[in-house]
């Protein structure tokens, strides 16, 4: 099966910009959507189709898919921006979600 | 506004059924497909399975085929996750959710979460 590999955490400092990768397999042939998750909340989709923001989500994130990564990255990161943030993809050759294992965004 | 709202959720004793529901409003039901996510404590995301608009596609993570049935009812803007032989790593956050229409393979919206606790 897929494996979207993610870093555990990642620590930014307010103002200065976060980048959150995803790898896997020529991850650039598939979509990849972003997840943001706060303490007992449910998840918000940050992220679309690799690099569409849905409505209501601030124009700081952003994401790109190349090669074997995909990017998530957020600019002028706000303390509110702390959160755990999950990519997935549609693995086509199984017909199943994947997510991966999530990176704790610390600001 | 979308919305889900699940319910169903409890304690039940491994090997045990439960079934979990999951009402959507503010969108025409009947044009998305539909999810299941869960969330073990402490652990990240988990997706659980799908099924198209119409029920007529349905897929499954392989540690809950066999055991998972998932199902909809369009006229009552309802979905189901029919849980058999329950185990204690089944222990999540069920969460569901809404696809993103036709093609889209993301969960666009989600719902708040139901508890499933599985222990004796």
């Amino acid at each position: 099966s897929y494996v979207l590999t993610q870093p555990p955490s990642v620590a930014v400092a307010p103002g200065k910009t976060a980048t959150i990768t995803c790898g896997g397999n020529n991850i650039e042939s598939k979509s990849v959507h972003w997840y943001q998750q706060k303490p007992g909340q449910a998840p918000v989709l940050v992220i679309s189709f690799d690099a569409d923001r849905p409505s209501g989500i601030p124009e700081r994130f952003s994401g790109s898919n190349s090669g074997n990564t995909a990017t998530l990255t957020i600019s002028r990161v706000e303390a509110g921006d702390e959160a755990d943030y999950y990519c997935q993809v549609w693995d086509s050759n199984s017909d199943h979600r994947v997510f991966g294992g999530g990176t704790k965004l610390t600001v | 506004e979308v919305q889900l709202l699940e319910s169903g959720g409890g304690l039940v004793q491994p090997g045990g059924s439960l079934r979990l529901s999951c009402a959507g409003s503010g969108f025409t039901f009947s044009s998305y497909a539909m999810n299941w996510v869960r969330q073990a404590p402490g652990k990240g995301l988990e997706w659980v399975s799908a099924i198209d608009n119409i029920g007529s596609s349905i897929y499954y993570a392989d540690s809950v085929k066999g055991r998972f049935t998932i199902s909809r009812d369009n006229s009552k803007n309802t979905l189901h996750l029919q849980m058999t032989s329950l185990r204690a790593e089944d222990t999540a956050i069920y969460y569901c959710g809404r696809g993103g229409g036709v093609g889209a393979t993301m969960v666009e919206y989600w719902g708040q979460g139901s508890q499933v606790t599985v222990s004796s």
